[in-house]
């Protein structure tokens, strides 16, 4: 079975700290994905990455940035949190590019900033 | 990006009876997929149809799809309390590698 693992179920942060949040994924999956979630909203894709150092803007990049270093690792980075990333962040990954076949997911991490 | 919508936004039934979620999308798609998600989890993958299929089945799961309408429904059958959840419908759009679009979601709640 394919296992994505994030490093956090929940975290706190404080306004202006530079948070990242890990994403590993276990199946040689060349595709990675990040994406928030926000009542209401649903899901909404941040950057998604289909190779090592590759990466692409999804529809709301502003205010974060990727890192994609190992096939498996695929990292969020907020540079300076703001309260109105507090939000649940789930990070997929899939064997084809868009997700083709089914994205596998994280268990998410739900993000506060205070 | 255009999102599928997903209605109703809520369901509430009795345990044993069927519930039906439905999902309309925009672009013209390869498939659709549906995910289900467990309060505060990740999404897990349950069934994908092609745009050429019209009905598929898993287990107590139903699919159909209509392209010319644009939407597809989702049927769970003789619901369970452990059928409560999120249910999401994704597309993926017909245009080389665009990312799934996700719609916002139907939440269930399954009365024992």
């Amino acid at each position: 079975d394919v296992k994505v693992t994030q490093s956090s179920r929940y975290l706190v942060k404080r306004t202006g700290e530079k948070v990242f949040l890990e994403c590993v994924q276990d199946m040689d999956h060349e595709n990675m994905f990040w994406y928030r979630q926000d009542p209401g909203l649903g899901l909404r894709l941040i950057y998604f990455s289909y190779d090592v150092k590759m990466k692409e803007k999804g529809d709301i990049p502003e205010g974060y940035s990727v890192s994609r270093e190992k096939k498996e690792r695929f990292s969020l980075i907020l540079e300076s949190a703001s309260t109105n990333q507090t939000s649940m962040y789930l990070c997929a990954s899939s064997l084809f590019t868009s997700g083709r076949g089914g994205q596998y997911f994280g268990p998410g991490t739900r993000l506060t900033v205070t | 990006s255009q999102q599928g919508e997903e209605d109703p936004q809520a369901l509430s039934i009795q345990e044993g009876e069927n519930a039906t979620m439905n999902c309309s999308y925009k672009t013209s798609i390869n498939n659709l997929q549906w995910y289900r998600q467990n309060s505060g989890r990740g999404l897990v993958h349950l069934i994908l149809i092609r745009s050429n299929e019209r009905e598929k089945h898993s287990g107590r799961l139903r699919v159909t799809l209509d392209t010319s309408k644009k939407s597809s429904s989702l049927l769970i059958t003789a619901s369970r309390a452990a059928d409560t959840a999120s249910y999401f419908c994704a597309t993926d759009a017909n245009s080389g590698n665009t990312p799934l679009v996700f719609g916002k979601g139907t939440r269930l709640s399954v009365i024992a």
